[in-house]
């Protein structure tokens, strides 16, 4: 089946520095990719939708300048927390359609970001 | 009213028992409804997807949608320690391009060997 891996699965940093998460889909092809933040004991938040070849579209509330995103492959998507602060410490999940036309989504292990 | 709303629990049952799972949804247009499982620090992981009313069964899963009362179901038979972890509902509008998928708190069950 689909397969979305995501690098580092977990990441410690400074306040201030900025944390770069990747997104691959490793055995097909995502032209979308979603990113996702989750709270402990909350549900999943669409940050944004990344889209291959063009501007990412970021939901409500959600600081496009904070969380750089990029797609420059069919195959890679990457999330960048610039100045990162404590309080966007949480976990980031990505996904991708499966590709199976079935309105599926396949999502990565996630990466557990801690900023201190 | 949040758009959907799901018991957090969390739940905890003995092995071998029937657990039922709920959400209940406000937004009319959802015609997509899936159930994820997702274990302590992983990504969800899709366990059933249905459209529109209905019953659909997989092995041990059986997930109900009664768009009337919007509300969904997952039953679990036969429950296993494999089992434990967080359930959550998501919904969608209409299919095609649209991706965008609302998702309950997540329901945290553990079953007890």
């Amino acid at each position: 089946g689909a397969v979305v891996s995501q690098h580092p699965s977990w990441v410690i940093c400074k306040s201030g520095t900025s944390v770069k998460i990747e997104c691959r889909s490793l055995d097909f092809q995502a032209t979308t990719m979603f990113w996702y933040r989750q709270f402990p004991k909350q549900s999943l938040m669409l940050m944004a939708t990344s889209n291959e070849g063009s501007k990412a579209t970021y939901e409500q509330g959600v600081e496009k300048d904070k969380f750089l995103i990029n797609h420059a492959s069919l195959t890679l998507s990457t999330l960048t927390v610039t100045s990162a602060h404590p309080e966007d410490s949480s976990f980031y999940i990505c996904s991708a359609p499966d590709g199976s036309g079935a309105n599926v989504l396949t999502f990565g292990a996630g990466s557990r970001l801690t900023v201190l | 009213q949040k758009e959907v709303e799901q018991d957090p629990g969390p739940l905890s049952v003995p092995e071998g028992a029937i657990v039922s799972l709920n959400c209940t949804y406000s937004n009319s247009a959802f015609q997509y409804f899936m159930w994820y499982r997702q274990y302590s620090r992983k990504g969800p992981e899709l366990l059933m997807y249905t459209y529109s009313s209905g019953n659909k069964e997989d092995g041990r899963f059986t997930a109900q949608v009664d768009k009337s009362s919007k509300y969904i179901s997952l039953f679990i038979r036969d429950s296993q320690p494999s089992d434990s972890a967080t359930y959550l509902c998501a919904m969608k509008n209409s299919g095609g391009s649209n991706y965008k998928l609302t998702f309950g708190k997540g329901t945290l069950l553990t079953v007890n060997p």
